[in-house]
């Protein structure tokens, strides 16, 4: 496709489930980002990938959150025992990965912790 | 401190005048410098990169890099109501590419 996909586009899930996030980014793009946006907030980093190398977890807020991208391409992000305060909207974003080049966004997983 | 700060606003600005959008970082190792603008319920869009110092135009928006003073602002001209829109300023790490958001300026065009 042409741009990032995200799927699923909404998810509920109640507190204790685990749950599993998918961005397909675009073709060629080296670089991918996850991020997490709550209401009426700028996006928080949580990690980034350059092909399938794990560079930056910094921003991951707990050992529940786990991200993935085995072969360089497709990222699972995945939550485990989930929480009300993982109740958020969750962007993947892609780029060249070349120096500089700017972050295209998916149109994001909102993911609701009941 | 933050490292990337801007004013939540929201920033209300008359239709055809112009709308100052500004961010500071933290970071002087910091070299690429982004204006995304994100609609309600929407995902981010890009709408201005930036490297060097000094100002970079295209079409209505303008944007300016000052290093020295960690200082970048977005200006849009003949503000239109379809302006209306959170803008976001992106910066990335000066250690490695990790791009950082501040947490974005709502801005209100006013008919």
């Amino acid at each position: 496709g042409a741009g990032v996909s995200q799927s699923p586009r909404y998810k509920v899930a109640k507190r204790g489930q685990d749950v599993a996030l998918r961005c397909d980014p675009i073709s060629g793009h080296v670089s991918l980002f996850w991020y997490q946006q709550a209401l009426g907030q700028g996006p928080e980093f949580l990690t980034y990938f350059q092909n399938e190398a794990q560079l930056d977890k910094s921003g991951l807020p707990s050992d529940r959150f786990f991200a993935e991208r085995p072969e360089g391409s497709v990222s699972t992000l995945k939550i485990q025992r989930t929480q009300q305060e993982d109740s958020a909207v969750y962007l993947c974003a892609s780029s060249f990965g070349l120096d500089g080049s700017p972050l295209h966004f998916g149109n994001g997983t909102r993911l609701t912790v009941t | 401190q933050k490292e990337v700060e801007q004013n939540s606003g929201p920033l209300s600005v008359p239709e055809g005048a112009i709308a100052s959008l500004n961010c500071t970082y933290s970071d002087r190792g910091s070299q690429s410098f982004f204006w995304y603008r994100q609609y309600s319920g929407k995902s981010p869009e890009l709408i201005m990169s930036i490297y060097s110092n000094g100002d970079k135009e295209d079409g209505r928006f303008t944007a300016q890099l000052n290093k020295a003073s960690q200082y970048v602002s977005l200006l849009i001209r003949d503000s239109q109501p379809s302006d209306s829109a959170t803008y976001l300023c992106a910066v990335n790490s000066g250690r490695d590419d990790k791009i950082i958001f501040g947490k974005g300026t709502r801005l209100h065009i006013l008919p």
